[in-house]
């Protein structure tokens, strides 16, 4: 079983959605949670850190479920520019100083 | 604004062929990376170095080495090149633990 992971997709959707993408992670002691975006051809450029108690930031929304083990995010209102394939990325925990990455989600918002 | 900075953007090898991917940072961070990305693979971790004088393996070390040549640099060596090792390559940077990676823009590697 991979550490990370996620649902490939495509996800296709209407602009104007809300979207939602899970993303699990098996090792219990990983500590760190990220949720990067990457446009196609470029590199992964950090959208949000994941935080016990949720966090937004506009449109979008992260939520650690640690019971259960997945990060979760948001995006509501989806827009043609929000695109892209999202990541997500855990620390492996034990002080290790590093991130294992899901292998994406993409989303493909439409008109 | 510079962040991570990557050479060459792309780059074709011969299978046996020897190349060095350089990677500078200028934000001060103590940890560098380096990621390969594959088609339905994800990102997986090469090597890595925590702090100055360190290195360590990743999930995918055989046939790299790396030089962490000060604070700012971390080098990737690719000594024989082979096909499976054509890919994206990032280099990355952290503050350290708990801190998100700032990835640079990436080499195309191909290797015919």
């Amino acid at each position: 079983r991979k550490e990370v992971e996620q649902d490939p997709g495509p996800f296709n959707v209407p602009e104007g959605a809300t979207v939602a993408f899970n993303c699990t992670y098996s090792n219990s002691a990983s500590q760190s949670f990220f949720w990067y975006r990457q446009d196609c051809r470029k590199e992964p450029k950090l959208l949000m850190s994941v935080y016990s108690s949720g966090n937004e930031d506009g449109r979008f929304t992260a939520q650690l479920n640690r019971a259960s083990q997945y990060i979760s995010l948001l995006i509501r209102d989806s827009k043609l520019s929000d695109s892209a394939t999202y990541l997500c990325a855990a620390s492996p925990g034990g002080g290790y100083n590093k991130l294992i990455f899901g292998a994406g989600t993409r989303l493909a918002v439409h008109p | 604004n510079a962040g991570v900075t990557q050479t060459p953007k792309f780059q074709v090898l011969k299978t046996g062929q020897s190349m060095t991917l350089q990677c500078a940072q200028d934000m001060n961070h103590n940890s560098m990376y380096w990621y390969r990305q594959d088609p339905g693979m994800g990102l997986r971790l090469i090597y890595y170095s925590a702090s100055e004088g360190t290195t360590d393996k990743g999930e995918v070390p055989n046939g790299y080495n790396v030089s962490r040549l000060n604070k700012r640099e971390f080098s990737l060596r690719l000594e024989s090149a082979a096909p499976s090792q054509t890919s994206v390559y990032f280099c990355a940077s952290s503050d350290g633990v708990g801190s998100p990676l700032h990835f640079g823009n990436g080499t195309r590697l191909t290797v015919t």
